[in-house]
């Protein structure tokens, strides 16, 4: 079974300060999604990542995917509070009827 | 804009009781999915369905579950004897293959009790 880990799981960061998560998993593909999820709703999609060295930018989140390192992160500057939720990244295994998740990071943002 | 809707948002019911989830996938949309996330753990993939028939299933789609799309709108997750384990948030999902983006529902948060 494909695994997807995040790191790390859980994130306190000051405002306006800048922070990185990462996610690996552990077999060949070439799609990878960010999703984010406030406590209680749905998830949201952030970025679609298509191809080795993708890189997707909206506002203070910036995504990229490294294939052949079996990487993506997710870069946040400038924290502020609004940005406080738990961030998932989803592998498609290429066979396109799937996504493994991973284990979520939860981003507490403080003043 | 349009968005994936599921009903009910609560749903609590007994042990060994059967519960049918309802979710309308975005129009346009031909695969659907159900996904489930236990309290404070990670979203698990159930199943997929194009074409009127199962795509994918995981080893948690056992016999105990069936989906159904009855209609041309509504795409439905029937557990047939739920059991303590089975509550869980179920998130319905729905993409139109491009990409495989899968855009997801608010939730149906199911309590077995």
């Amino acid at each position: 079974e494909l695994k997807v880990e995040q790191n790390p799981l859980f994130l306190s960061m000051q405002e306006e300060k800048n922070y990185t998560i990462y996610c690996n998993y552990s077999t060949t593909s070439d799609r990878l999604y960010w999703y984010r999820q406030d406590p209680g709703k749905s998830l949201e999609s952030l970025f679609v990542l298509l191809s080795n060295g993708a890189v997707k930018q909206e506002g203070r989140l910036m995504a990229s995917l490294d294939t052949k390192a079996r990487l993506s992160t997710l870069h946040i500057t400038a924290a502020v509070h609004d940005l406080s939720a738990t961030y998932f990244c989803a592998v498609d295994a290429n066979t396109g009827n799937q996504f493994y998740f991973g284990t979520g990071t939860s981003l507490t943002v403080i003043p | 804009e349009p968005e994936v809707t599921q009903t009910p948002s609560h749903q609590v019911t007994q042990m060994g009781q059967e519960v049918i989830l309802r979710c309308v996938p975005i129009s346009n949309h031909l695969y659907f999915y159900w996904y489930r996330q236990i309290l404070g753990q990670k979203v698990e993939f159930l199943v997929s369905f194009y074409n009127n028939e199962i795509s994918e299933k995981s080893e948690i789609f056992d016999d105990q579950f069936s989906v159904e799309r009855p209609d041309g709108s509504n795409f439905t997750l029937k557990i047939r004897s739920t059991k303590l384990e089975d509550s869980a948030m179920y998130f319905c999902a729905s993409g139109q293959g491009d990409y495989n983006e899968q855009f997801f529902g608010p939730g149906t948060r199911l309590t077995v009790l």
